[in-house]
């Protein structure tokens, strides 16, 4: 079995500050990481994934996510937000080599950008 | 390209009510998922289809039924619905198997259910 623990349910930041959004997750086999976004009144879109080779993995609107194995996190990184950055993001680990690679999520982070 | 589509967008049923809430494909994906999103709760999965002709119970079951119709289309059914399934219901879908490494999933925009 795996688990996605986001270690902050909300995170204020003004804008052009830089943020992390911070993901730890537990598993007994290798995964694959996903950062999702989700805009107000939206379904979610992939922000970045990584699958293996390089653990620093860049996704669109400026975020970045670097795989840190010994201490099984995956945290989200900004240099800086725009107040457009406004949204919820979610952590998410898929089992390698599972039959229908059934993601878990963890249960997000509200990111609020204030002017 | 329309993606994932979920129709209806939003639905107010009374306890006891059936519906079923319809979702589709165009990207010619074989896994097929239904996800519940309540505060604070994440996405929590329903059922899904690793393939055309299969489907298989998720975190939370109980109250919905699912037919994976072929492959571009996965219903989702209430069969009576109580106040506990008020939620926002999420379609997604993914490659599945896949020798080319794509295995995040495409979300549709969500049906958003009160039942009262």
């Amino acid at each position: 079995a795996q688990s996605v623990t986001q270690l902050d349910s909300q995170v204020p930041v003004f804008e052009e500050a830089p943020v992390e959004l911070r993901c730890n997750y537990s598993s007994s086999v290798s995964v694959y990481l996903f950062w999702y976004v989700q805009y107000p009144n939206q379904g979610l879109q992939l922000l970045l994934k990584y699958l293996s080779g390089s653990t620093l993995v860049k996704g669109i609107n400026g975020f970045e996510a670097e795989f840190n194995k010994s201490q099984t996190s995956f945290h989200l990184r900004k240099p800086s937000v725009h107040i457009s950055d406004t949204a919820e993001y979610f952590c998410a680990v898929t089992r390698r080599g599972g039959g229908s690679y059934i993601p878990t999520f963890g249960r997000g982070t509200s990111l609020i950008v204030h002017p | 390209n329309a993606g994932v589509t979920q129709t209806p967008k939003f639905q107010v049923l009374k306890t006891g009510q059936s519906m079923t809430l319809q979702c589709a494909q165009d990207m010619n994906h074989n896994s097929m998922y239904w996800y519940r999103q309540d505060p604070g709760m994440g996405l929590r999965l329903i059922y899904y289809s690793a393939s055309e002709g299969t489907t298989d119970k998720g975190e939370v079951p109980n109250g919905y039924n699912v037919s994976r119709l072929n492959k571009r289309e996965f219903s989702l059914r209430l069969e009576s619905a109580a106040p506990s399934q008020t939620s926002v219901y999420f379609c997604a879908s993914s490659e599945g198997r896949t020798v080319t490494g794509s295995y995040e999933q495409y979300f549709g925009p969500g049906t958003r259910l009160t039942v009262t």
